[in-house]
């Protein structure tokens, strides 16, 4: 089955500090891989994507995700956490077929600490 | 959100009603999609459509309907066969749907709450 982890529900890291927030998948074929940001009662604000090319995504705010096709992993990372980061952060997988719609983790809660 | 708007922000159901959420775009996206929200299960999939007149079920339809009449526009209809239907609803739209590595972008989202 096709499937999303992330392995922890909630990150705790100090301002200033590097963050990591886990993802694998489990997929048939190539998969595309997206990173997105919930803040509090709001919707999802898209991140970054892999599609295929360079292993290391870079996207919006200063996060960046690194593709890991042999450890089924797409993590993402900031060098430098913000207080403002804290949100609710998901992973998801498009499947490689057409016409079909995110498969989505079920959230890692990252909160930075001032 | 930009480009997106779902209404209400919030909505109150009682026992045995049916009620509407709206989804509208005006990014002239032919896919629209509907995501249900629970705390600790992620988003998961009701209902997409790729075209105008045509959608397709998702992993957890029952106890929902849509309809797609306008490429703008995808309400969802929760009805009373939907026992559980305390969530927050996200809407989404990307260009075509069918170009797998499109991006979905996503609406504010509606907390339905039952009274």
């Amino acid at each position: 089955a096709q499937s999303v982890a992330q392995p922890e529900d909630q990150v705790n890291v100090a301002e200033g500090n590097p963050l990591t927030v886990k993802c694998t998948y489990s997929v048939s074929g190539n998969p595309y891989l997206f990173w997105y940001v919930q803040y509090p009662n709001r919707g999802l604000q898209f991140l970054l994507k892999y599609i295929t090319g360079d292993n290391l995504v870079k996207g919006s705010y200063g996060f960046e995700a690194e593709f890991n096709k042999s450890q089924t992993s797409f993590h993402l990372k900031k060098p430098s956490a913000l207080v403002s980061d804290s949100a609710l952060y998901f992973c998801a997988v498009r499947l490689n077929q057409a016409g079909t719609a995110l498969i989505f983790g079920k959230g890692t809660t990252l909160s930075v600490s001032s | 959100d930009g480009g997106i708007t779902q209404s209400p922000k919030y909505l109150f159901r009682k026992e045995g009603q049916n009620v509407t959420l709206s989804c509208e775009q005006n990014l002239n996206h032919d896919a629209m999609y509907w995501y249900r929200q629970d705390p600790g299960q992620g988003l998961r999939l009701i209902y997409y459509s790729q075209i105008v007149n045509d959608f397709q079920k998702g992993d957890i339809a029952e106890g929902y309907s849509v309809s797609r009449e306008k490429k703008e526009s995808f309400p969802l209809t929760v009805t009373s066969a939907q026992k559980n239907p305390t969530a927050f609803y996200l809407c989404a739209s990307s260009p075509t749907g069918g170009a797998i590595t499109e991006t979905q972008y996503f609406g504010p989202g509606t907390r339905l709450l039952v009274l």
